[in-house]
This record gives structure tokens, sequence and C-alpha cells, in this order.
């Protein structure tokens, strides 16, 4: 079945410890990308990549990174996180860009207190 | 800086009427616009996609605008079903910029 997986689907972590949140898709995409979705302000793109080892900045990439070592994959990494990167977070996959159908993952609830 | 709106209100309609959501933008030219479903505690899931030179898409029955000079986009399910209840968001993009601007959604209840 074509998906994107993202792991893991809750979590509930402390500020200043770091957490990688992971994303792999079986569609054999090059386009993927992270988003944020918080109440009131909608999905709003954090970080997205054309194809391997390249990555680029979206709309709020502050206190995130990324890598895209291999196609499948493209975790979100939060170095020291803080509670104000309490959100839903999305991962999206597309054939080759944003001018495509894009799919996405069923989202990870993280919680930083 | 561009701004997408959609009503932020639900629109609750009778089972079987159709629904009629509208995405307007301003301080932007889209050269597409993306429709998405999105259920509670669930991803976005695509609907359809039509391009600035596409004045109408269809597909079962959803329908799709895009009006360019009105800067709006309607979305329309016809013979609504319970199981359409959901939020749509429309979603805004351009070729060559790597980003795709999301409206804040609408939500949907179909009334049985």
């Amino acid at each position: 079945e074509a998906q994107v997986t993202q792991n893991p689907r809750y979590l509930i972590t402390v500020t200043g410890k770091k957490l990688t949140v992971t994303c792999s898709q079986n569609m054999n995409h090059e386009y993927m990308s992270w988003y944020r979705q918080d109440p009131g302000l909608g999905l709003r793109q954090i970080y997205y990549s054309m194809n391997v080892e390249v990555t680029d900045k979206g709309d709020v990439p502050e206190g995130y990174k990324v890598s895209r070592k291999e196609k499948r994959n493209f975790p979100l990494i939060l170095e020291s996180p803080s509670p104000n990167q309490t959100s839903l977070y999305f991962c999206a996959s597309s054939l080759s860009g944003l001018n495509q159908p894009q799919h996405f993952g069923d989202g990870t609830r993280l919680s930083i207190l | 800086s561009q701004k997408i709106e959609q009503n932020s209100e639900a629109l609750n309609i009778q089972e079987g009427k159709t629904a009629t959501l509208t995405c307007n933008y301003t301080n932007y030219s889209p050269a597409y616009l993306q429709w998405y479903r999105q259920d509670p505690g669930r991803g976005p899931v695509f609907l359809l996609l039509i391009r600035e030179n596409e004045k109408e898409k269809r597909k079962e029955r959803l329908k799709v605008t895009f009006d360019t000079t009105l800067k709006q986009s309607l979305f329309h399910i016809t013979a609504s079903q319970p199981a359409d209840s959901a939020t749509y968001l429309c979603a805004l993009g351009k070729y060559g910029n790597n980003r795709l601007a999301f409206g804040k959604g609408n939500q949907v209840v179909v009334i049985p």
C-alpha cells in the first residue's frame, strides 16, 4: 500500500531534550516536506527536499533540522525543543514537486513541556 | 503579504444538497490550486488540482472552479452525504516556488 509513515504518532517530552520524528515513503517520490499545523494558523511548511541531499527552508524553519540521505526517508530533528514547538506535525511527499498531489502522513502530535 | 481566506464558520448542510466552499486569495498569483480533505486526527488527503488556465475540474461528485480575475476558487460537493463531513483545505502554489500556501480550512457538516 502506498503510504507515508511517521513515527512516533504521539510524544510528550521536556524542553531541551533532542528528538527526531521519522518520515518514510514507499512511493519512490522525489519531493518531501514537513509541515506543522496549529489552531488558527493552518498548515505551515517547515522544510522541504527536492531530492536526496537537497533540502531547503520553508516558512518556519527556526529550531528544526532535516536530512535526506536516502530517497525514502526525511527525518525532522528538534535539537533543543521548546514549548512553542508543541504542535501537530505532518510529513508529505509527491512525485517531483508541489504542482502534484501531496501525500500526507497521519501526523505526529508533539507536546514539549 | 499573501493572504488565503476560507470561511472559519462550519457549513451545516442537509444530506443530498450541494455544499459550496470558497477560497479567496489576495497579493498572490497562483499557477495552480489544490483542494484537500482532512478528517480529525488524520493527515490531509488530496482531492483535486486545478491550473490557472483551467476554469473547472470535476471528479465524481466534486467540482472545483478557479477564477483568476476574482482571485477565488469554489469547491462544490454535490449530493452531499454524511461521510463528506470533514474539513476542506485549499492550497495555492506557483511554478518554481517550492512552497504551498494553505488556507486554514473550512469544516463541512452534512446532516442526515
